[in-house]
């Protein structure tokens, strides 16, 4: 079965560079959501999408931005990167009324150094 | 304010044995419950849920009993095999549209053969 597809799998990045990172979610799940992993902690809520419009918001930081475009593909773009950036940040997607079982992608581990 | 808890961060058990996994909430308004399971280097996939109308539901090997009244779910597994080593997150929601699912901190299991 198709799973969700994020791209790339690893990224190093110096402090203060930009980022972009991609999300496929599985076929016919509308809603894409963003999580941010750190070392030792539990997956953190970072931004949500419902048929291409911000549907709820996390800890993501002001530096960071995402867009789900019209193929449900998602964007996670990361500016004035910092150290503490690091971290793994998976991609997660599902059906609307299903939001609760959502479907995980392998993660981007970003390195900021 | 850790709304999920899972306050064994690692547990042992022996191939063939039962693996009993265990998780509190303290939210009363969390109505969806989840149980994802991690590999290093790999995002959460999707083990079972339960909504709060039931309090057993079982899927294989995988059975998870829910007690509202306690705020207390638990993940059992038999028998428990070595390929079932890995990180246990229990995760809350609730409402099935909502998107901020809330995971509790994980559970390292390591099962013996």
């Amino acid at each position: 079965a198709a799973g969700v597809i994020q791209s790339p799998r690893h990224l190093i990045k110096e402090k203060r560079e930009t980022a972009t990172l991609k999300c496929y979610p599985i076929p016919r799940h509308d809603t894409v959501y963003w999580y941010q992993q750190g070392p030792g902690q539990d997956p953190q809520f970072l931004i949500s999408f419902y048929e291409k419009m911000q549907s709820d918001k996390g800890s993501i930081p002001d530096r960071f931005s995402a867009q789900q475009f019209s193929d449900y593909h998602s964007e996670l773009n990361m500016s004035s990167l910092e150290l503490g950036d690091s971290a793994l940040y998976f991609c997660a997607s599902s059906t609307r009324d299903r939001a609760y079982e959502q479907y995980f992608g392998p993660g981007t581990r970003l390195t900021v150094t | 304010d850790q709304q999920v808890k899972q306050n064994s961060p690692s547990l042992s058990v022996q191939e063939g044995r039962i693996s009993i996994l265990n998780c509190d909430y303290t939210n009363s308004m969390f109505d969806y419950f989840l149980w994802y399971k991690k590999y290093p280097a790999e995002g959460p996939t999707f083990l079972i849920s339960i909504s709060s109308i039931k309090d057993k539901n079982e899927d294989g090997r995988f059975t998870v009993f829910l007690n509202k009244s306690a705020k207390h779910l638990s993940l059992h597994i038999v028998p428990s095999q070595p390929g079932d080593s890995a990180v246990y997150f229990c995760a809350a929601s609730p409402d099935p549209s909502y998107d901020k699912v809330i995971f509790g901190p994980g559970t390292s299991l390591s099962v013996i053969p």
